[in-house]
C-alpha cells in the first residue's frame, strides 16, 4: 500500500524555522516526483514545491510566496522527503500536505495526511 | 504562474442533481488538467486526470471535459458523499497552481 506519512509540524514564532518530513512507503521512492502542498486554516490548496525522483537541483522549483525561504530536498536511502522551512511569517500557517506525483503530465494520485504548522 | 479560475465558489444542489464547475485557466494549458475533491477534513482525492481521464475507482458520474483554457467537472446525478470541496490544478506550468476551490452542499 502506498503511503505518505508527514511529521514535524508544531507552533513557532514568526521568524522561526521548522523542518517537516515524510516518510514514504509502498512504493519506488527515488522514481518518482515529489511535492509539497500547503493549505491554510479554511482556505484553498496551495501547491508549494517540488523535486525530481533523483534529487537533482535543477528539478526544484518553489512557489513565489515561499521563494528564497523554504528549501525542498529527499533522501531516497532513507525514502524519505523534506521541506526546511526558514523565515517563517504567520502567512505559512497551514496544514502541510506531502504528495507523491505520477505520470505526463503530472497528476498528484496520492497524498499524505498532512501536518500542521502554525506561526 | 498560471492562474486558475473556478466558479461558482459554491453552489447548492439535491441528491440526485447534475451539476457543472468551470475552470478557466490563464493561458492554455491544452489537456494538463486535474480535478480532485477534498471532504472536511480530509486529504485531496484525484477525480480527474488529463482533462478527461477518470482515475481508477472512482464512479463513472463524474466526468471531465474541456481544453485550452476552458475545463468542466460535471457530476451527474449527486449523492450524499460527493457534497465536498472540489479544485482544479494545472500540470503544465512549472509551478503548478490550483483554482480556488468550489464548495457543493445540500440544498
Amino acid at each position: 500500500e502506498v503511503q505518505l506519512v508527514e511529521s514535524g509540524g508544531g507552533l513557532v514564532q514568526p521568524g522561526g524555522s521548522l523542518r517537516l518530513s515524510c516518510a514514504a512507503s509502498g512504493f519506488t521512492f527515488s522514481g518518482n516526483w515529489m511535492h509539497w502542498v500547503r493549505q491554510a486554516p479554511g482556505k484553498g490548496l496551495e501547491w508549494v514545491s517540488r523535486i525530481r525522483g533523483d534529487g537533482d537541483g535543477s528539478s526544484i522549483m518553489y512557489a513565489e510566496s515561499v521563494q528564497g525561504r523554504f528549501t525542498i530536498s529527499r533522501d531516497n536511502a532513507r525514502n524519505t522527503l523534506y521541506l526546511q522551512m526558514d523565515s517563517l511569517r504567520v502567512e505559512d500557517t497551514a496544514m502541510y500536505y506531502c504528495v507523491r506525483a505520477v505520470g505526463a503530465p503530472g497528476k498528484i494520485d496520492c497524498w499524505g495526511q498532512g501536518t500542521l504548522v502554525s506561526v | 504562474d498560471i492562474q486558475m479560475t473556478q466558479s461558482p465558489s459554491s453552489l447548492s444542489a439535491s441528491v440526485g442533481d447534475r451539476i457543472t464547475i468551470t475552470c478557466r485557466a490563464s493561458q492554455n494549458i491544452g489537456t494538463y488538467l486535474n480535478w480532485y475533491q477534498q471532504r472536511p477534513g480530509k486529504a485531496p482525492k484525484l477525480l480527474i486526470y488529463a482533462e478527461s481521464n477518470l482515475q481508477s475507482g472512482v464512479p463513472s458520474r463524474f466526468t471531465g471535459s474541456g481544453s485550452g483554457t476552458d475545463f468542466t467537472l460535471t457530476i451527474t446525478g449527486l449523492l450524499p458523499e460527493d457534497f465536498a470541496t472540489y479544485y482544479c490544478q494545472q500540470s503544465y506550468g512549472m509551478r503548478w497552481t490550483f483554482g480556488q476551490g468550489t464548495r457543493v452542499e445540500i440544498k
